[in-house]
């Protein structure tokens, strides 16, 4: 079963400190999505790529944020110097294109702890 | 901009019992719906989903869901619960017109007593 993987699945990190994580879509998904999701709280959207292309960033995306998926396949999500706010799952999902079928596919997700 | 409104946040029940879990969106127009289930330990897995057509839509293990668009809301139903459905419950909407990002509820924390 291919589905949408992700590393790493835990991260601790120092507040002022840079982490990368990264997310693998399913093979033959175009479209590739990043979520943050804290205690108590649903997933909430911070951007969305279809192939290589970044379509749509959300506000929660500060400039401290960057992800990328320079070949259409995998995406990278980095957070520059973070803080303690930005402890939460962030969480990836993919899903082929489709008018009306555009179903994502949810990874395990990267539990981030910032001390 | 979308809402997604989920008035339990926890229930508990029995074996048995029936479940009824409320979902209320905000957007007017067409959406398409989905009750996504997180269990223990696992990842968020799709349970059903609703594009159009018959808006009463089964999903996996039992699972049904009715979208009522005059109430715009998605209620998820199952008639007779599992221990195995302990699980956290979603529910999505995606605004086709508004980009495919989900937005997503609060969550149900739901909790089966044996």
């Amino acid at each position: 079963d291919t589905g949408v993987s992700q590393n790493p699945r835990h991260k601790i990190t120092k507040r002022g400190q840079n982490v990368t994580f990264r997310c693998d879509p399913i093979s033959e998904h175009n479209r590739l999505y990043w979520y943050r999701q804290t205690l108590g709280q649903g997933p909430e959207f911070l951007t969305y790529f279809q192939n290589e292309a970044q379509l749509e960033k959300s506000r929660l995306l500060s400039d401290r944020f960057s992800a990328e998926r320079p070949k259409g396949s995998f995406s990278t999500l980095e957070i520059q110097r973070t803080e303690q706010g930005d402890s939460a799952m962030y969480l990836c999902a993919s899903s082929a294109q489709g008018a009306t079928t555009d179903t994502q596919y949810f990874g395990p997700g990267t539990r981030l702890t910032v001390l | 901009a979308q809402s997604v409104s989920q008035h339990n946040h926890h229930v508990i029940l029995s074996e048995a019992a029936s479940l009824e879990l409320g979902c209320n969106y905000s957007y007017g127009g067409t959406v398409n719906l989905f009750w996504y289930v997180q269990y223990p330990g696992q990842h968020l897995q799709l349970l059903l989903k609703y594009f159009s057509g018959d808006p009463l839509v089964k999903g996996i293990k039992g699972f049904e869901a009715e979208f009522i668009k005059s109430k715009f809301s998605f209620n998820l139903r199952k008639p007779s619960v599992q221990w195995s459905d302990t699980a956290e419950y979603f529910c999505a909407v995606n605004d086709p017109g508004g980009g495919n990002k989900l937005t997503f509820g609060t969550g149900t924390q739901l909790k089966v007593e044996l």
